[in-house]
C-alpha cells in the first residue's frame, strides 16, 4: 500500500536559518505529491505539490522536487521566518481523487 | 482559497453516547468530501469518503456502523460517532473538493477534537 515517512520532529530553527524536512514514500505507480501546512488554530492549508517526476513545487519561499530515482520530495526553505512556524505534512494520492496519505506531520518552530 | 469549517471545534462525550460533527464548504459546493482520524503523534488516516447524494465509501478497518456519515447536500457533510468509547477519543478531520477545474485540490477544516469519557 501507500504511505508516507516523514522527518520526525520537532524542529526548533533561528530565523533566517535553513529548514528541510526529509520526506519519503512508497506508492505504485505515479502518485502526486504533496506538502500541507498547518498553522496554529487553523485547518491544513496546501503548501505546494508535484505530479510527476522532476517536477520542482513552490511556493512562500518553499520548494520541494519530486524524485522518482529516490521516492523522495524533501521540503527546503532558504530563510525561515517565524510565521512559518506550523506544522508540516507530506503526502500522497494515487490519482487527482486527493484521498491522501500522510506523514506524521512535523512541528517546526521558529524562534527570533 | 475556498474555505471549510468544521463544527464543534473540540467535545467531550460521556462513553456510550453519540457526537455528531459538521463540515461545511462555505463558498463552494463540495462533490466529494473526506473524513480523517489522527491519533497523537501519527499520521491523518483516512476513514471514509463521501459524495453528496450517495453512500460513504469507508476504507478497510473503519466499522461503518460506528461512524455514520452522511453527505446530504453539496456544502454539508456529518460524521457521526455512535456509541461512543474512549478508544474513539481522537482528532477528526475532513476535507473536501469540487470537480470544477478551478477548485480541483482539497481543502480541510479546522478539525474536531473528540474526548470521550
Amino acid at each position: 500500500g501507500n504511505s508516507v515517512t516523514q522527518m520526525e520532529g520537532p524542529v526548533t530553527l533561528s530565523e533566517e536559518a535553513f529548514l528541510t524536512i526529509n520526506c519519503t514514500y512508497t506508492a505504485t505507480g505515479y502518485p502526486s505529491l504533496f506538502w500541507y501546512v498547518q498553522y496554529p488554530g487553523e485547518g491544513l492549508q496546501l503548501l505546494l505539490k508535484a505530479t510527476k517526476a522532476d517536477d520542482k513545487g513552490s511556493n512562500k519561499g518553499f520548494e520541494a522536487t519530486y524524485r522518482k530515482e529516490t521516492t523522495s520530495f524533501h521540503l527546503e526553505k532558504g530563510s525561515v521566518q517565524v510565521s512559518d512556524s506550523a506544522v508540516y505534512f507530506c503526502a500522497l494520492s494515487r490519482s487527482n481523487d486527493y484521498k491522501l496519505s500522510f506523514g506524521a506531520g512535523t512541528t517546526v518552530t521558529v524562534r527570533a | 482559497g475556498a474555505v471549510v469549517s468544521q463544527h464543534p471545534s473540540w467535545v467531550i462525550c460521556k462513553s456510550g453516547t453519540s457526537v455528531k460533527i459538521e463540515c461545511r464548504s462555505l463558498d463552494f459546493q463540495a462533490t466529494t468530501m473526506f473524513w480523517y482520524r489522527q491519533f497523537p503523534k501519527q499520521s491523518l488516516m483516512l476513514m471514509a469518503t463521501s459524495n453528496e447524494g450517495s453512500k460513504a465509501t469507508y476504507e478497510q478497518g473503519v466499522e461503518k456502523d460506528k461512524f455514520l456519515i452522511n453527505h446530504a447536500s453539496l456544502t454539508l457533510s456529518t460524521l457521526t460517532v455512535t456509541s461512543a468509547h474512549p478508544e474513539d477519543s481522537s482528532f477528526y478531520i475532513c476535507s473536501a473538493r469540487s470537480e470544477g477545474k478551478r477548485l480541483a485540490e482539497a481543502f480541510f477544516g479546522q478539525g474536531t477534537r473528540l474526548t470521550v469519557v
